[in-house]
């Protein structure tokens, strides 16, 4: 059974960078799948982030493409989110899935449980 | 690009049929055949539960489906169950995008 777990500070500071970690079980990071952020402020609705490859390849979502990166690191099997520059409207519940059936850019089959980040002095 | 439309609620009795709209564009919606649904309980995270237009996961019930018309998509629960009470996001491929709608909140009478 595959399973993504994030993990990272709960608490960040305005204009400060946003860093988390989604560990992987049950599936290589070096299979066939890409891998992704998907971000929900409270109460509100969903917003892909971007997806990461086991090469490197990433696709981003253009209205944060500047301020995003995504990483990976297969040997561990996690992949990371780092988001610059954070202000209050960066407040979410952030959460890392597997995408289906190996397309870059696609529905995702499995997620995490979701990370709330709070952006806050 | 915009998020897709959705209507904010919709509601039926047990037993009923209910239908929940998406409309995006001929950018996204309308242009590929990549449409996908997802139930999110509170507090949980989403599940997916039709990729592809009309396609189920492995253990979704077939009372779930999917259709597409144009730039609108739809997903038809039949034959309400009490546990069909919960959010409904649509998504769609949008050439090297990933667009959501906005969510309908589903209650179950």
């Amino acid at each position: 059974q595959v399973q993504l777990q994030e993990s990272g500070p709960g608490l960040v500071k305005p204009s400060e960078s946003l860093s988390l970690t989604c560990h992987v079980s049950g599936s290589s990071l070096n299979s066939i799948y890409y891998w992704g952020w998907i971000r929900q402020p409270p109460g509100e609705g969903l917003e892909w982030i971007g997806n990461v490859y086991r090469d490197g390849s990433r696709y981003y979502n253009p209205s944060l493409k500047s301020r995003v990166t995504i990483s990976i690191d297969t040997s561990q099997n996690y992949f990371s989110l780092n988001l610059r520059s954070v202000t209050a409207a960066d407040t979410a519940i952030y959460y890392c899935a597997r995408v289906g059936r190996g397309y870059a850019i696609m529905d995702f089959d499995y997620w995490g449980q979701g990370r709330l980040v709070t952006v806050s002095s | 690009q915009s998020a897709l439309t959705q209507p904010p609620s919709a509601s039926g009795s047990p037993g009923q049929s209910v239908t929940i709209s998406c409309t995006g564009t001929r950018k996204d919606v309308g242009g590929y055949n990549y449409v996908s649904w997802y139930q999110q309980y509170p507090g949980k995270a989403p599940k997916l539960i039709i990729y592809e237009v009309n396609k189920r996961p492995s253990g979704v019930p077939d009372r779930f489906s999917g259709s597409k018309s144009g730039n609108t998509a739809s997903l038809t629960v039949s034959g309400l169950h009490d546990e069909d009470e919960a959010d409904y996001y649509c998504s769609s491929y949008a050439g090297n995008n990933n667009l959501f709608g906005g969510g309908t909140k589903l209650t179950v009478l």
